[in-house]
């Protein structure tokens, strides 16, 4: 266990529709950082808050939202879903914000678009 | 283009056996590379954070190895157990942003008793 959560565990929706993926980070660790996994593009980042702030991105369509909150849990909003937005969506977090931080990954949310 | 490249796609071995798995990249400016394991439907684990003045790093039966010149790193596992399979990817940061986060596609290892 990593210490890192995230809810839900497993979400079915329709294209067109919004979700919203939640990640509660280690106690002590202000860096969040969200990944997609899809089966045909792999392991991508998406984007990092680091303190409520945002920090880095990556391969975030405009689709897609995220925000830290205060308490520093942070969540992933994705809006008119397409059915390639099916995938693994990780988050995981660390203690700062740099890329030599050892990141610890949650378990994952699996998002299924019918 | 920043790439990275992992070798063999799959490798199944048995119990008890050494193997070593194999990472090429393209990635300029290079800030670090990391070594993951990833069991099925699981989040990742860090195994390996390497920079580029570090050649080695073990973390128990686990050793990666880094040549920045050649720009190749190595997973070498000892005495595989069944628990080590899993995928292992190599994950390469190409400076000191995040936003330059590049994913190897992985290496499937399967330990056969």
């Amino acid at each position: 266990d990593s210490g890192v959560t995230q809810t839900p565990k497993h979400l079915i929706t329709a294209t067109g529709q919004r979700v919203t993926l939640r990640c509660s980070p280690r106690s002590g660790d202000l860096s969040v950082y969200w990944y997609q996994q899809s089966l045909d593009q792999g392991l991508q980042f998406l984007i990092q808050y680091y303190n409520g702030e945002e920090r880095a991105k990556g391969n975030i369509l405009e689709r897609f939202s995220a925000q830290q909150f205060p308490d520093l849990h942070s969540e992933l909003n994705l809006s008119s879903l397409e059915l390639g937005d099916s995938a693994l969506y990780f988050c995981a977090s660390s203690v700062g914000p740099g890329v030599k931080e050892t990141q610890y990954f949650g378990p994952g949310t699996r998002l299924l678009v019918l | 283009k920043n790439q990275v490249e992992q070798s063999p796609q799959s490798l199944i071995i048995l119990e008890g056996k050494n193997c070593t798995l194999q990472c090429n990249y393209t990635v300029s400016p290079f800030s670090n590379l990391r070594w993951y394991k990833q069991d099925t439907g699981r989040g990742p684990v860090s195994l390996t954070i390497m920079t580029f003045s570090e050649n080695t790093k073990s973390n128990g039966r686990y050793t990666a190895t880094l040549d920045a010149d050649t720009k190749q790193s190595s997973l070498h596992i000892t005495a595989s157990q069944l628990s080590d399979s899993a995928s292992y990817i190599c994950v390469v940061s190409a400076d000191s942003s995040a936003s330059k986060i590049i994913f190897g596609s992985g290496t499937r290892l399967s330990i056969r008793p």
